[in-house]
Protein backbone atom coordinates (compact mmCIF):
# COMPACT_ATOMS: atom_id res chain seq x y z
CA UNK A 1 0.00 0.00 0.00
CA UNK A 2 0.98 3.71 -0.39
CA UNK A 3 2.10 5.83 2.29
CA UNK A 4 2.89 9.30 2.48
CA UNK A 5 5.94 10.73 5.43
CA UNK A 6 5.96 14.34 6.09
CA UNK A 7 9.02 15.89 8.68
CA UNK A 8 9.20 17.61 10.80
CA UNK A 9 5.74 17.14 12.57
CA UNK A 10 6.68 20.90 13.84
CA UNK A 11 9.20 23.31 13.64
CA UNK A 12 9.54 26.75 15.41
CA UNK A 13 11.87 29.01 13.50
CA UNK A 14 12.87 32.71 13.67
CA UNK A 15 12.60 34.75 10.82
CA UNK A 16 15.33 34.97 8.33
CA UNK A 17 15.94 31.76 8.87
CA UNK A 18 16.56 28.56 5.91
CA UNK A 19 13.91 26.17 5.45
CA UNK A 20 13.81 22.67 4.73
CA UNK A 21 10.26 20.52 4.70
CA UNK A 22 10.67 16.99 3.56
CA UNK A 23 7.86 15.12 2.30
CA UNK A 24 8.25 11.25 0.48
CA UNK A 25 5.79 8.90 -0.86
CA UNK A 26 6.09 5.19 -1.05
CA UNK A 27 4.43 2.26 -2.70
CA UNK A 28 3.95 4.09 -5.86
CA UNK A 29 6.32 5.77 -8.46
CA UNK A 30 5.83 8.60 -10.91
CA UNK A 31 3.77 10.49 -8.45
CA UNK A 32 2.06 13.96 -9.09
CA UNK A 33 3.55 16.08 -6.15
CA UNK A 34 1.80 19.04 -4.66
CA UNK A 35 2.59 21.39 -1.81
CA UNK A 36 0.01 22.96 0.21
CA UNK A 37 -0.22 25.62 2.95
CA UNK A 38 -2.87 25.68 4.82
CA UNK A 39 -3.40 28.92 7.26
CA UNK A 40 -5.57 29.58 10.02
CA UNK A 41 -6.88 26.38 9.90
CA UNK A 42 -8.97 26.68 6.73
CA UNK A 43 -8.19 27.18 3.03
CA UNK A 44 -5.62 25.13 0.93
CA UNK A 45 -3.45 27.58 -0.82
CA UNK A 46 -1.56 25.43 -3.43
CA UNK A 47 2.30 26.51 -3.67
CA UNK A 48 4.02 24.20 -6.11
CA UNK A 49 3.12 20.92 -8.11
CA UNK A 50 5.17 18.66 -9.71
CA UNK A 51 4.58 15.83 -12.73
CA UNK A 52 8.03 14.54 -12.64
CA UNK A 53 11.98 14.48 -11.49
CA UNK A 54 12.96 18.58 -11.66
CA UNK A 55 9.16 19.43 -12.81
CA UNK A 56 8.22 21.86 -10.84
CA UNK A 57 5.35 24.29 -11.15
CA UNK A 58 5.38 27.03 -9.07
CA UNK A 59 1.62 28.59 -8.28
CA UNK A 60 2.05 31.82 -6.37
CA UNK A 61 5.49 33.95 -6.51
CA UNK A 62 7.10 34.16 -2.89
CA UNK A 63 10.01 33.35 -1.15
CA UNK A 64 9.61 29.59 -0.88
CA UNK A 65 11.14 27.22 -3.85
CA UNK A 66 10.64 22.95 -4.39
CA UNK A 67 12.59 20.78 -5.33
CA UNK A 68 12.08 17.25 -7.09
CA UNK A 69 15.45 15.45 -6.73
CA UNK A 70 13.85 11.73 -6.68
CA UNK A 71 11.19 10.63 -8.21
CA UNK A 72 9.32 10.31 -4.56
CA UNK A 73 10.55 13.11 -2.93
CA UNK A 74 9.39 16.63 -2.77
CA UNK A 75 11.10 19.16 -0.77
CA UNK A 76 10.13 22.98 0.36
CA UNK A 77 12.26 25.33 1.01
CA UNK A 78 13.05 28.96 1.93
CA UNK A 79 16.56 30.32 2.04
CA UNK A 80 14.98 33.38 4.43
CA UNK A 81 11.75 32.98 6.37
CA UNK A 82 8.90 35.64 6.56
CA UNK A 83 6.54 35.89 9.50
CA UNK A 84 3.86 35.39 7.16
CA UNK A 85 5.14 31.88 6.37
CA UNK A 86 3.47 30.58 9.41
CA UNK A 87 0.87 27.92 8.68
CA UNK A 88 0.10 24.28 8.34
CA UNK A 89 2.45 22.80 5.27
CA UNK A 90 0.42 19.47 3.36
CA UNK A 91 2.35 17.21 1.00
CA UNK A 92 0.09 15.61 -1.28
CA UNK A 93 0.77 12.63 -4.09
CA UNK A 94 -1.86 11.62 -6.71
CA UNK A 95 -1.55 8.72 -9.34
CA UNK A 96 0.49 10.37 -12.58
CA UNK A 97 -1.06 9.90 -15.22
CA UNK A 98 -2.94 12.25 -17.73
CA UNK A 99 -6.29 12.64 -16.27
CA UNK A 100 -7.52 14.65 -14.01
CA UNK A 101 -9.76 12.58 -11.63
CA UNK A 102 -7.89 10.99 -9.50
CA UNK A 103 -8.14 11.85 -6.11
CA UNK A 104 -4.82 13.34 -3.79
CA UNK A 105 -3.67 12.15 -0.50
CA UNK A 106 -2.19 13.77 1.90
CA UNK A 107 0.78 13.61 4.14
CA UNK A 108 0.31 14.17 7.78
CA UNK A 109 1.25 17.90 7.70
CA UNK A 110 3.94 20.54 9.15
CA UNK A 111 3.37 22.91 11.39
CA UNK A 112 5.55 25.79 11.01
CA UNK A 113 5.72 28.82 13.14
CA UNK A 114 7.55 31.88 12.72
CA UNK A 115 8.84 33.75 15.59
CA UNK B 1 -10.65 29.03 -14.87
CA UNK B 2 -12.21 26.76 -12.42
CA UNK B 3 -13.62 27.34 -8.66
CA UNK B 4 -15.54 26.22 -5.96
CA UNK B 5 -17.44 27.85 -3.22
CA UNK B 6 -18.97 26.37 0.52
CA UNK B 7 -21.13 28.75 1.17
CA UNK B 8 -21.55 27.66 4.60
CA UNK B 9 -18.54 28.64 7.50
CA UNK B 10 -19.97 26.11 9.60
CA UNK B 11 -22.72 23.75 9.75
CA UNK B 12 -24.65 22.51 13.55
CA UNK B 13 -26.44 19.44 13.42
CA UNK B 14 -27.87 16.85 15.99
CA UNK B 15 -26.51 13.43 16.86
CA UNK B 16 -28.81 11.10 14.61
CA UNK B 17 -30.63 13.95 11.87
CA UNK B 18 -29.28 14.17 8.40
CA UNK B 19 -26.62 16.67 7.51
CA UNK B 20 -25.62 18.39 4.68
CA UNK B 21 -22.64 19.95 3.51
CA UNK B 22 -23.18 22.32 0.64
CA UNK B 23 -20.91 23.06 -2.51
CA UNK B 24 -20.89 24.72 -6.10
CA UNK B 25 -18.66 25.04 -8.33
CA UNK B 26 -17.46 26.80 -11.75
CA UNK B 27 -15.35 25.01 -14.59
CA UNK B 28 -14.60 25.20 -18.15
CA UNK B 29 -14.54 21.87 -18.99
CA UNK B 30 -16.28 18.84 -17.40
CA UNK B 31 -15.82 18.75 -13.80
CA UNK B 32 -14.16 16.20 -11.61
CA UNK B 33 -15.00 16.79 -8.15
CA UNK B 34 -14.04 15.10 -5.31
CA UNK B 35 -15.28 15.51 -0.95
CA UNK B 36 -12.20 15.48 1.66
CA UNK B 37 -12.47 15.27 5.57
CA UNK B 38 -9.80 17.13 7.75
CA UNK B 39 -9.36 16.73 11.78
CA UNK B 40 -7.70 18.37 13.93
CA UNK B 41 -3.94 18.71 13.48
CA UNK B 42 -4.30 16.06 10.79
CA UNK B 43 -3.72 16.02 6.38
CA UNK B 44 -7.25 15.46 4.61
CA UNK B 45 -8.40 12.57 3.85
CA UNK B 46 -10.48 11.64 0.73
CA UNK B 47 -14.12 10.76 1.00
CA UNK B 48 -15.26 10.24 -2.50
CA UNK B 49 -15.28 12.00 -6.39
CA UNK B 50 -17.31 12.08 -8.74
CA UNK B 51 -15.67 11.48 -12.52
CA UNK B 52 -19.18 10.89 -14.86
CA UNK B 53 -21.73 8.56 -14.81
CA UNK B 54 -24.36 8.17 -11.57
CA UNK B 55 -25.31 11.41 -10.00
CA UNK B 56 -25.43 9.77 -6.71
CA UNK B 57 -21.82 9.04 -5.69
CA UNK B 58 -21.37 7.23 -2.22
CA UNK B 59 -18.27 7.55 -0.57
CA UNK B 60 -16.57 6.65 3.07
CA UNK B 61 -18.04 6.45 6.47
CA UNK B 62 -21.81 6.52 5.12
CA UNK B 63 -21.13 9.74 2.94
CA UNK B 64 -22.25 10.37 -0.32
CA UNK B 65 -22.89 13.42 -2.48
CA UNK B 66 -25.13 14.24 -5.46
CA UNK B 67 -23.97 15.86 -8.50
CA UNK B 68 -26.66 18.29 -9.95
CA UNK B 69 -25.15 19.91 -13.63
CA UNK B 70 -28.05 22.33 -13.91
CA UNK B 71 -27.10 23.82 -10.44
CA UNK B 72 -23.33 23.19 -10.53
CA UNK B 73 -23.82 21.34 -7.31
CA UNK B 74 -21.96 19.07 -5.60
CA UNK B 75 -23.57 18.71 -2.10
CA UNK B 76 -22.21 16.31 1.02
CA UNK B 77 -24.69 14.20 2.49
CA UNK B 78 -25.41 11.63 5.43
CA UNK B 79 -28.84 10.42 6.18
CA UNK B 80 -27.39 10.42 10.25
CA UNK B 81 -24.83 12.27 11.61
CA UNK B 82 -22.14 11.16 14.14
CA UNK B 83 -20.60 13.18 16.84
CA UNK B 84 -17.44 11.60 15.26
CA UNK B 85 -18.32 13.48 12.39
CA UNK B 86 -17.21 16.78 13.63
CA UNK B 87 -14.64 17.89 11.58
CA UNK B 88 -13.55 20.36 8.73
CA UNK B 89 -14.70 19.62 5.16
CA UNK B 90 -13.58 20.36 2.25
CA UNK B 91 -15.12 20.41 -1.79
CA UNK B 92 -12.74 20.37 -4.12
CA UNK B 93 -12.95 20.56 -8.44
CA UNK B 94 -10.75 19.66 -11.20
CA UNK B 95 -11.21 20.92 -14.75
CA UNK B 96 -10.76 17.70 -16.97
CA UNK B 97 -7.53 17.55 -18.15
CA UNK B 98 -5.51 19.59 -15.76
CA UNK B 99 -3.40 18.53 -12.20
CA UNK B 100 -4.08 21.58 -10.11
CA UNK B 101 -7.02 21.29 -8.06
CA UNK B 102 -9.00 24.13 -6.34
CA UNK B 103 -10.24 23.28 -2.72
CA UNK B 104 -12.99 25.37 -1.16
CA UNK B 105 -12.72 27.28 2.01
CA UNK B 106 -14.06 24.32 3.97
CA UNK B 107 -17.20 23.95 6.04
CA UNK B 108 -16.83 22.89 9.90
CA UNK B 109 -19.40 20.16 10.69
CA UNK B 110 -20.28 20.24 14.24
CA UNK B 111 -22.54 17.19 15.17
CA UNK B 112 -24.23 17.90 18.55
CA UNK B 113 -24.88 15.14 21.13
Amino acid sequence: SQTIHQWPATLVQPVGSPLSLECTVEGTSNPNLYWYRQAAGRGLQLLFYSVGIGQISSEVPQNLSASRPQDRQFILSSKKLLLSDSGFYLCAWSTGTSKGYNEQFFGPGTRLTVL
Amino acid sequence: AQSVAQPEDQVNVAEGNPLTVKCTYSVSGNPYLFWYVQYPNRGLQFLLKYITGDNLVKGSYGFEAEFNKSQTSFHLKKPSALVSDSALYFCAVRDGGYQKVTFGTGTKLQVIP
